[in-house]
């Protein structure tokens, strides 16, 4: 079974820290991305890496960066956490070399409360 | 991409199957259709996917119809932990951006 683990399950933060959520896969994909989930807006992606050191920008990188050193770990970091990204973060992986790019492994989520 | 249409909600029984329909008029050859879902305050979970066939897994199956228009989600003998919003995506595979978009999906009950 495909495993994606996620940091933390809920984490409080406060404005303007800087936050590191981590996200770590046990199946070798080469694909990982990072979206965010919040009522009524769906499912948007923040930035996504198809190998180590790689990153492409999503819809909604603003406010957010990411780190691939090692292909199994996927960082996102807020530098200066600000209300507006209280959000369900959420991790998920693939492989590239499958056809099948959308199927796609998701962690359990991080539900990220800036105060 | 094509749009997908899905029934805001349904319910079964436990045991029984559940068939959720998903409504692709306007798909096109190489576009594959995907089934998602997402249980309460949890990550999705991916289902099964197919382009023209009809496929099986340990999950559920995945009913096309000839012309591709249309799907269904068969969860056989649904339990109490199928209880999720389904979402039906349609997509070119593979594809430059991989970024999944869910529509707002079938909220599935099954009740004991």
């Amino acid at each position: 079974d495909v495993k994606v683990t996620q940091s933390s399950r809920y984490l409080v933060k406060r404005t303007g820290e800087k936050v590191f959520l981590e996200c770590v896969q046990d199946m070798d994909h080469e694909n990982m991305f990072w979206y965010r989930q919040d009522p009524g807006l769906g499912l948007r992606l923040i930035y996504f890496s198809y190998d180590v050191k790689m990153k492409e920008k999503g819809d909604i990188p603003e406010g957010y960066s990411v780190s691939r050193e090692k292909k199994e770990r996927f960082s996102l970091i807020l530098e200066s956490a600000s209300t507006n990204q209280t959000s369900m973060y959420l991790c998920a992986s693939s492989p590239r070399t499958s056809r099948f790019s959308y199927e796609q492994y998701f962690g359990p989520g991080t539900r990220l409360t800036v105060t | 991409d094509a749009k997908t249409t899905q029934p805001p909600s349904m319910d079964c029984a436990e045991g029984r199957a559940a068939n959720l329909p998903c409504n692709h008029s306007t798909i096109s050859g190489n576009e594959y259709v995907y089934w998602y879902r997402q249980i309460h305050s949890q990550g999705p979970q991916y289902i099964i996917h197919g382009l023209k066939n009809n496929e099986t897994n340990e999950m559920a199956s995945l009913i096309i119809t000839e012309d591709r228009k249309s799907s269904t989600l068969i969860l056989p003998h649904a339990t109490l932990r199928d209880t999720a919003v389904y979402y039906c995506i349609v997509r070119v595979d593979p594809d430059s951006s991989y970024k999944l978009i869910f529509g707002s999906g079938t909220r599935l009950l099954v009740r004991p």
